[in-house]
């Protein structure tokens, strides 16, 4: 069974103090590892898709990396409005191709001016 | 373009009530996807439709119904009421044009069954 575990479940940064988001995955065969962001009471806003190990992607104070079992998302200087749940999902090779994705729980981002 | 809309945005029942909760996307993608949002549970698949006409059960199938008459909606309903479908529910949708597509996700119905 496909898994995916973020940590930590929530963060607390002043503005400027950049960090790093960790999410943990176990799947059969990685097709495609995704990044979220969901601001309260809004749906999830796609972020990053990463294929293989080795792989990065920035997008202004964001950079996604992928390992083998792990992905992180790096916050450079992050600012309040970055403040958001950001969430991890996992997308397995094999069986039915209808892109069903695996998600962790999500890590509570709030940056403090 | 508006992406993926659902309506209603809230929505109080009273236990063994039914109702629909509607899914409209004008980028004429071909899945579609019905999930719930628990505190601490992650988003969850509860069906998905790889077109017009076809549907399948996710994860937590049970108590829901679903149904893709028109390519760009996607119904979901609950035929009798349950506490335990108190949720935010977001549908998404996703192009065929490849493995390699993120899913779209309007922003949700928040659900109270009382």
């Amino acid at each position: 069974e496909d898994q995916v575990t973020q940590s930590p479940e929530a963060l607390r940064l002043q503005e400027g103090e950049s960090s790093s988001l960790n999410c943990s995955y176990t799947v059969s065969g990685l097709r495609g590892l995704f990044w979220y962001r969901q601001d309260p009471g809004k749906g999830p806003e796609f972020l990053f898709t990463l294929y293989s190990a080795g792989e990065e992607k920035e997008k202004e104070r964001l950079k996604a990396t992928l390992t083998k079992k792990e992905s992180f998302l790096h916050i450079t200087a992050p600012k309040p409005e970055d403040s958001a749940t950001y969430l991890c999902a996992v997308q397995a090779r094999g069986g039915t191709s209808y892109g069903k994705l695996t998600f962790g729980q999500g890590t509570i981002l709030t940056v403090h001016p | 373009n508006a992406g993926v809309t659902q309506t209603p945005k809230f929505r109080v029942l009273k236990t063994g009530q039914s109702m629909t909760l509607l899914c409209a996307q004008d980028m004429n993608h071909e899945y579609m996807y019905w999930y719930r949002q628990d505190p601490g549970m992650g988003l969850r698949l509860i069906h998905y439709s790889v077109g017009e006409g076809t549907t399948a059960k996710g994860e937590v199938p049970d108590g829901y119904n679903v149904s893709r008459l028109k390519k760009q909606n996607f119904l979901l309903g609950l035929e009798s009421a349950a506490p335990s479908q108190t949720s935010v529910y977001f549908c998404a949708s996703r192009a065929d044009r490849g493995i390699y597509n993120e899913q779209f996700f309007g922003p949700g119905t928040r659900l109270t069954v009382l």
